[in-house]
């Protein structure tokens, strides 16, 4: 139990395009999602939080007109990268967690975005 | 401030041999706590997590972890490493006004050699 899916799991794309990335939980209902940006030998760094059926809680720094959190359902959160730039490229997880949960979170496998 | 400091960045053992990783917080109160594993290009998988009792755990693929509340540590532990256990380990902390976000240590990367 407790799978979470992300997709695609790899996208190359054009500067200046913009990119979705799904989030899913499978079996369960995920009341937080949660999206996190990992770089090359780095650790994960939580780029915002969202709740089902409101807005993305943004960490400082994140630009949220750039990176736009859209939590529709519980069981699906997406991020869109928009006017992707190369410096946007990095490895991006999502994870996933319950209302029962104790701030247990279950992370998707990541999406690899790589901007030309 | 609230913080999870993972001390070796880089650890090396032989296969068949134990192994040992650290991981020091500071909150204000014992805070939940998690280990994490990522193998390169991968999301991350839990091996184990400590809410409250026991402070000794049992996790997934013969791991264990041991909670010491005096010393602000989480231990992992395995008695004896496998070659398929390389890869990147993460302490992951909930707790004091986190609002059940996470926040992780810096990782420790676990080469095995044969």
């Amino acid at each position: 139990g407790a799978v979470v899916s992300q997709h695609p799991s790899w996208v190359i794309c054009k500067s200046g395009t913009s990119v979705k990335i799904e989030c899913r939980s499978l079996d369960f209902q995920a009341t937080t999602m949660f999206w996190y940006r990992q770089f090359p030998k780095q650790s994960l760094m939580l780029m915002a939080t969202s709740n089902e059926g409101s807005k993305a809680t943004y960490e400082q720094g994140v630009e949220k007109d750039k990176f736009l959190i859209n939590h529709a359902s519980l069981t699906l959160s997406t991020l869109t990268v928009t006017s992707a730039h190369p410096e946007d490229s990095s490895f991006y997880i999502c994870s996933a967690s319950e209302a029962s949960g104790r701030g247990e979170q279950f992370f998707g496998p990541g999406t690899r975005l790589t901007v030309l | 401030a609230q913080s999870v400091t993972q001390p070796d960045i880089h650890i090396t053992v032989s296969e068949g041999a134990s192994l040992e990783l650290r991981c020091n917080y500071s909150y204000g109160a014992t805070p939940y706590l998690f280990w994490y594993v990522q193998s390169p290009g991968q999301g991350l998988q839990l091996l184990l997590k400590y809410f409250s009792g026991d402070t000794l755990v049992q996790g997934i693929k013969g791991f264990e972890a041991e909670f010491k509340r005096s010393q602000s540590s989480f231990y992992l532990r395995k008695p004896s490493v496998h070659w398929s256990d390389a890869a990147e380990y993460f302490c992951a902390v909930v707790g004091g006004t986190s609002y059940g976000k996470l926040t992780f240590g810096q990782g420790t990367i676990l080469t095995v050699h044969p």
